[in-house]
């Protein structure tokens, strides 16, 4: 069973650029999470989609943003980056909504914003 | 509000020692779930355990072992005859039942463990 993949691993972006990751999640799980990690902050929740809606979202700007396909293949995108963004992204699936279960994640995508 | 404290930042162990990772945890809620996840150098969380706030039964899994305390809030996580493979990031987190907590996971800030040979 193929796990959850993400992509790209790594990836360089300047300030006040915009930045895509995807993530497609094990198959036949309709949920996924997104967490940003940082050495500061640690980890945090941005926010979860189920069968294509977003059911909740952290306390992120709005500059961050996501959504889900009819496959739950689902990405994030964070616009007008800046020097703060940069962190590990992890994408998480799961069978059900929410984190009362076990929750499954990919390698991350670690994004440098210079 | 949900808090997860890991107060040991970083542990060095020589192989075959055993280890205990503390985790203290803080929630309103009555039901709750407690689970460990292992971050390898690869980044990826890697799910260890998961534990009800109403199964306080300690666990054994192989050369893993948990101690869950309700009276201390605590669920603390030691390695039998730790290996060098055991060197990794260790996480301890913690989601609810009420409609504000239930939906993420709440991370302590982990515990860096270095095994050496």
């Amino acid at each position: 069973k193929a796990g959850v993949t993400q992509t790209p691993r790594y990836l360089i972006k300047t300030r006040g650029q915009q930045v895509t990751l995807s993530c497609s999640p094990i198959s036949g799980h309709r949920s996924v999470s997104w967490y940003q990690q940082t050495p500061g902050q640690g980890l945090q929740f941005l926010f979860e989609y189920f069968s294509e809606t977003q059911r909740n979202k952290g306390n992120f700007p709005g500059r961050f943003s996501g959504r889900q396909f009819s496959n739950s293949r689902s990405e994030m995108n964070v616009s007008t980056l800046e020097l703060g963004d940069s962190a590990l992204y992890l994408c998480a699936s799961s069978s059900q909504l929410g984190a009362t279960g076990e929750l499954f994640f990919g390698e991350g995508s670690r994004l440098t914003v210079l | 509000a949900q808090k997860v404290t890991q107060a040991q930042t970083e542990i060095s162990v020589v192989e075959k020692e055993d280890v205990t990772l503390d985790c203290v945890y803080e929630t309103r809620d009555t039901t709750y779930y407690l689970f460990w996840y292992k971050q390898p150098p690869s980044g990826e969380l890697v799910f260890l355990i998961r534990r009800n706030s109403f199964d306080e039964q300690n666990e054994i899994s192989g050369r893993y072992s948990w101690n869950f305390q309700k009276s201390t809030s605590s669920f603390n996580f030691t390695i039998t005859a730790s290996q060098v493979v055991d060197s990794a990031v260790y996480f301890c987190a913690l989601s609810g039942e009420s409609g504000g907590s239930n939906y993420k996971l709440t991370f302590g800030k982990g515990t860096l463990l270095t095994v050496n040979p």
